[in-house]
């Protein structure tokens, strides 16, 4: 079964770190580009990062750009966002997804989804 | 704001034809192709239609995608209950901050 697993949230105070992972299982990992994308409390989706299957490209969203950085380890078939100066801002559910290619620049789909993980940035 | 711009709101009786509309630019639903992606209630997002009127496997016939210049529609004939949910146009970007995706601010499909 292909399946993807986020983990590593939680509650952070203003200006602290955390680390996401995301273990996958259920298909060969590194033929895949992977995303985070993150949804606020009641809101709609927004695309944070995304890697090429060998970190050769990698993007970011502007809101995350320079705080935010996103790895994958394939000999662990696992993603990383290390998520440092948190902001109220942050606070969201975050999906890790898979690409439907290889690369960010095939400009593809996100075809399988995790469950997501809360992280709340609060004092 | 949301880039991609979608109604917040739309809904059918069952049986109805409904459709859902996602307005870009130039820079993203222009030049690239648009995916939309279904959320029910409490779950993850799910792919619907990919490459402007693709379904994955699985995605019933009733969901059908279609792309015109700066503009997608996503059209669901045969409305079901179990249809209502939450529903998101997305598209690859390429501006001055680099190559990145852009989601619509979702519409919210109701069943009555």
């Amino acid at each position: 079964e292909v399946q993807l697993v986020e983990s590593g949230g939680g509650l952070v105070q203003p200006g602290r770190s955390l680390r996401l992972s995301c273990a996958a299982s259920g298909f060969t990992f590194d033929d895949y580009a992977m995303h985070w994308v993150r949804q606020a409390p009641g809101k709609g989706l927004e695309w944070v990062s995304g890697i090429s299957w060998n970190s050769g490209s990698i993007g970011y969203a502007d809101s995350v750009k320079g705080r935010f950085t996103i790895s994958r380890d394939n000999a662990k078939n696992s993603l990383y966002l290390q998520m440092n100066s948190l902001r109220a801002e942050d606070t969201a559910l975050y999906y890790c997804a898979k690409d439907q290619g290889p690369t960010v620049t095939k400009r593809r789909a996100f075809d399988i989804w995790g469950q997501g993980t809360m992280v709340t940035v609060s004092s | 704001q949301s880039v991609l711009t979608q109604p917040p709101s739309a809904s059918g009786t069952p049986g109805q034809r409904v459709t859902i509309s996602c307005s870009g630019s130039s820079s993203n639903i222009g030049s690239n192709t648009v995916n939309w992606y279904q959320q029910l209630p409490g779950t993850a997002p799910k792919l619907l239609i990919y490459s402007n009127n693709q379904r994955p496997s699985g995605v019933p016939d009733r969901f059908s995608g279609s792309k015109s210049g700066t503009s997608a529609s996503l059209a669901i004939s045969g409305l079901q209950s179990e249809d209502e949910a939450d529903y998101y146009c997305a598209a690859w970007d390429d501006s001055l901050n680099g190559l990145h995706v852009v989601f619509g601010g979702g519409t919210k499909l109701t069943v009555l």
